[in-house]
């Protein structure tokens, strides 16, 4: 069975830093490309980053480029998002997603979320 | 950059059939994906590719996408249904539409 958990989140003060982990389970982890998805209190959902399967290539949202990292151990299975100048507006329930390896252009698995919160 | 138009709300009674829209300019040429996302709850997949079931997912769910618009049926509405809706395309990098609210009455 396929699973992702995320941990990592908390309550950081706008221009800290946090981490975010998605543990992952259930399958071979590097056969999949991974993305994080974020959605803020009453909003909808927004793509934030995506990893290939080796961890090769990257990309990220205009929103969060120069200040979110994406990143992979494969050897641990886990998925990271190093998140760094955070703002009031990155506060969001923070989603890890698989890409379908079949299509390559969706999320077949989700993750619970992790809350961030970004107040002072 | 590309950007899909839902409808914040669609509302149908229980029994009934729900047409759910995602629209932008040539959609027709895209696959586009949907996802339900109840509260407190991953998103879940519920169609791919325009109109491809995942396992799991009822035969009451059915999909199509042509010219201008991608539209996501749910027959015989069900109270469990009652969720937020989201369609996805991949453009230069991934998108989402803004989400439709189905209330069943």
């Amino acid at each position: 069975e396929v699973q992702l958990l995320e941990s990592g989140g908390g309550l950081v003060q706008p221009g800290g830093s946090l981490r975010l982990s998605c543990a992952a389970s259930g399958f071979t982890f590097t056969k999949n490309a991974m993305s994080w998805v974020r959605q803020a209190p009453g909003k909808g959902l927004e793509w934030v980053s995506i990893i290939s399967g080796r961890g090769g290539s990257t990309s990220s949202a205009d929103s969060v480029k120069g200040r979110f990292t994406i990143s992979r151990d494969n050897s641990k299975n886990t998925l990271y998002l190093q998140m760094d100048s955070l703002r009031v507006e990155d506060t969001a329930v923070y989603y890890c997603a698989r890409i379908d390896q079949s299509t390559s252009d969706n999320f077949d698995y989700w993750g619970q979320g992790t809350r961030v919160t970004v107040s002072s | 950059s590309y950007e899909l138009t839902q409808p914040l709300s669609v509302s149908v009674a229980l029994g009934q059939t729900a047409k759910i829209t995602c629209g932008e300019n040539i959609i027709g040429t895209k696959n586009v994906h949907w996802y339900q996302h109840k509260p407190g709850q991953a998103p879940v997949l519920v169609m791919y590719r325009n109109s491809n079931r995942p396992s799991g997912i009822p035969e009451r769910f059915s999909g199509s996408n042509s010219g201008n618009t991608a539209t996501l049926t749910i027959d015989r509405a069900q109270a469990g249904d009652e969720a937020d809706y989201y369609c996805q395309v991949w453009d230069t990098n991934v998108v989402f539409g803004g989400g439709t609210r189905l209330t069943v009455l």
